[in-house]
């Protein structure tokens, strides 16, 4: 199954800032999603990211907030914008693929603390 | 509308017992199920999945049972070792829709 890895691992942040993570996967794949599991939640999906279009965010989530890039097939960013404690939430990178089709592989996640 | 529940958000069983993680759905048009583990300060990783067109689902120690009826889903894990306490995710998908995922059960496995 496919490597991912995220930076940063983790961070404290102000409020009102923005901040990138990054996502890098070892080998070429079509989407990436981008995940966020506030405390004591569920994952739940933010956006899906395709290489060379716009990505596609879920009900509740909106390009303003969490811009995401994805450049080319093995990489990809989400930022989170005008950050408030509310954001404070891990964020993971994920892939289709691994055990079969149906299966995501996930990154080990970014914990964002805004204070 | 949580269309996943895990209803029990920590569970402690004893070394050597069996766990037995709950989960339960709404949506009647999922038709494939998975369970992920998470250690902390790392990503989920799937453990073991059923079709809807199955009952149950056996690798190793872990066996994942459907009850379609009932929209209910269970993780048994037997024996159960200490590597095994982690946080477990039930999670669900209806054709080419995305992943729906539960709030997690804590599982503690005492010595």
């Amino acid at each position: 199954s496919a490597v991912i890895s995220q930076k940063p691992s983790r961070d404290i942040c102000q409020r009102g800032t923005s901040l990138t993570i990054q996502c890098q996967v070892d080998s070429q794949v079509t989407m990436m999603f981008w995940y966020r599991q506030q405390p004591g939640q569920s994952l739940t999906l933010i956006a899906t990211a395709n290489q060379g279009s716009e990505a596609t965010y879920e009900s509740g989530f909106v390009i303003d907030k969490f811009p995401i890039s994805r450049p080319n097939l093995t990489f990809s960013t989400l930022t989170v914008s005008n950050m408030s404690p509310e954001d404070s939430s891990i964020y993971l990178c994920s892939v289709e693929g691994g055990a079969g089709a149906n299966v995501l592989t996930f990154g080990a996640g970014s914990r964002l603390t805004v204070l | 509308d949580q269309q996943v529940k895990q209803n029990s958000p920590s569970l402690s069983v004893q070394e050597g017992r069996i766990s037995i993680l709950n989960c339960d759905y709404t949506n009647s048009m999922f038709d494939y199920f998975l369970w992920y583990k998470k250690y902390p300060a790392e990503g989920p990783t799937f453990l073991i999945s059923i079709s809807s067109i199955k009952d149950k689902n056996e690798d190793g120690r872990f066996t994942v049972f459907l009850n379609k009826s009932a929209k209910h889903l269970s993780l048994h894990i037997v024996p159960s070792q200490p590597g095994d306490s982690a946080v477990y995710f039930c999670a669900a998908r209806a054709g080419a829709q995305k992943l729906v995922f539960g709030q997690g059960t804590r599982l503690t496995i005492n010595p």
